[in-house]
């Protein structure tokens, strides 16, 4: 079955703890991409990744990290976490990067960083 | 900076009816539109795509038109079923920097 796994899928912690959040793809998509969604604002892009070894920043990379070392993985990383990075967050992917395919979602991640 | 927004924010209906979900967004210069929808705790779905050079894009009974020039878009669904219930979203791919730009969403809600 195609599809985007995220891990873990909650997460409560404290300021200042790092954390990775997982994302792997099973549809050999270059296209991927993490968001976050907070009410009132929407998804917003974090970071994306046209290919391996190519990330570029989004709407909003702060206190962010990624790495794309395989196709399938994208890993995104809170060095440092503070309470505003508390959030719902999305991975997706796409293939033809992403300009004529849908993208697949994930099912989300929900972060509280106290 | 491209921004889109959806109006209405939430929108009720009677089961049946006929609807029309808003999406507009500020800068032309996009690769292409989608339309997903959001169910609680879940993740997008992805309805419908549009590219940029086409005007619409139809899947059941739903119906996406796309008007470029004017920065607008349109999620039509025919015939509302309680099932439908949930947020749609409208997102735009920028020419420029490969980045997906999403609105708030319309939270639907189709009454039995």
């Amino acid at each position: 079955e195609a599809q985007v796994t995220q891990n873990p899928r909650y997460l409560i912690t404290v300021t200042g703890k790092k954390l990775t959040v997982t994302c792997s793809q099973n549809m050999n998509h270059e296209y991927m991409s993490w968001y976050r969604q907070d009410p009132g604002l929407g998804l917003r892009q974090i970071y994306y990744s046209m290919n391996v070894e190519v990330t570029d920043k989004g709407d909003v990379p702060e206190g962010y990290k990624v790495s794309r070392k395989e196709k399938r993985n994208f890993p995104l990383i809170l060095e440092s976490p503070s309470p505003n990075q508390t959030s719902l967050y999305f991975c997706a992917s796409s293939s033809v990067q992403g300009r004529d395919q849908p993208q697949h979602f994930g099912d989300g991640t929900r972060l509280s960083i106290l | 900076k491209q921004e889109v927004t959806q109006i209405p924010a939430a929108l009720s209906v009677p089961e049946g009816e006929n609807l029309v979900l808003n999406c507009s967004f500020t800068d032309s210069a996009i690769y292409n539109l989608q339309w997903f929808r959001q169910d609680p705790g879940k993740g997008l779905t992805s309805l419908l795509l549009i590219q940029s050079s086409q005007r619409e894009q139809t899947s059941g009974r739903l119906n996406a038109s796309l008007d470029k020039s004017s920065g607008r878009s349109t999620l039509y669904i025919a015939a509302s079923q309680p099932g439908d219930s949930a947020t749609y979203l409208c997102a735009v791919l920028a020419l420029a920097g490969n980045q997906f730009y999403f609105g708030t969403g319309t939270s639907l809600t189709v009454i039995p």
